[in-house]
């Protein structure tokens, strides 16, 4: 059984330009969260979605933009980069209602 | 708001026993404990809700203060395979958002 499916997995960016991040949930998944990991930190909260609609949001910038599909896989879109912005990305999905986050592995991304 | 997680490190022998700390100033649904290893993706280990209930499995446990809002992490007789850092992850009310801690990193050496 696949777990979470996140792509590409290394991103190379220059400043300004925009990215779009994608994750497949675990099978039967239907909530996908995504997160941003700096070197050492813990995972810091961008958004949830739910149905196809973003269900709530951290404190990131309108430039963090989603999106989820019908097949509950889901999309992350940053535009504007900055040198801040380089970090690993982390999906995580879970079935409504159930217990803990599947994580996926991750998409490191870099923004020179 | 970001639970507050203590101590920041943990150095061990195999065999010996930690304790790591999770705590919250608003009132939570539940407490998430996750280990992640350097280069790998968090992995869940369990999940406590309000009721204050112990939960566990072989040498790893933990519990939920419900009144203090304070979660703790045990692990005993500690393994190398314990190693890495643990996060504790915070849900506000059901299917809400899970905050994490800034982590605790575990070194269990031989």
């Amino acid at each position: 059984d696949a777990g979470v499916t996140q792509s590409p997995t290394h991103l190379i960016k220059t400043r300004g330009q925009q990215v779009t991040l994608r994750c497949s949930p675990k099978s039967g998944h239907d909530t996908v969260s995504w997160y941003q990991q700096a070197l050492g930190q813990g995972p810091q909260f961008i958004f949830q979605y739910y149905e196809e609609e973003e269900r709530q949001r951290g404190n990131f910038p309108d430039r963090f933009s989603g999106h989820q599909f019908p097949n509950y896989s889901s999309e992350l879109n940053v535009n504007a980069l900055l040198l801040g912005d380089s970090a690993l990305y982390l999906c995580a999905s879970r079935r409504r209602g159930a217990q803990g986050y599947t994580f996926g592995s991750g998409t490191r991304l870099t923004v020179v | 708001q970001q639970p507050v997680q203590s101590p920041q490190a943990v150095i061990l022998r195999e065999g010996e026993d930690a304790v790591i700390n999770c705590s919250s100033s608003k009132a939570l649904y539940s407490v998430h404990w996750y280990r992640q290893k350097h280069g790998e993706a968090p992995v869940f280990l369990m999940i406590l809700l309000k009721g204050g209930e112990q939960k566990g499995h072989e040498k790893i446990s933990a519990s939920f203060n419900e009144k203090k809002q304070q979660s703790s992490l045990y692990l005993t007789a500690s393994q190398l395979s314990y190693s890495g850092t643990y996060f504790c992850g915070t849900e506000r009310q059901a299917g809400t958002a899970l905050i994490f801690g800034k982590g605790t990193t575990l070194s269990v050496s031989s």
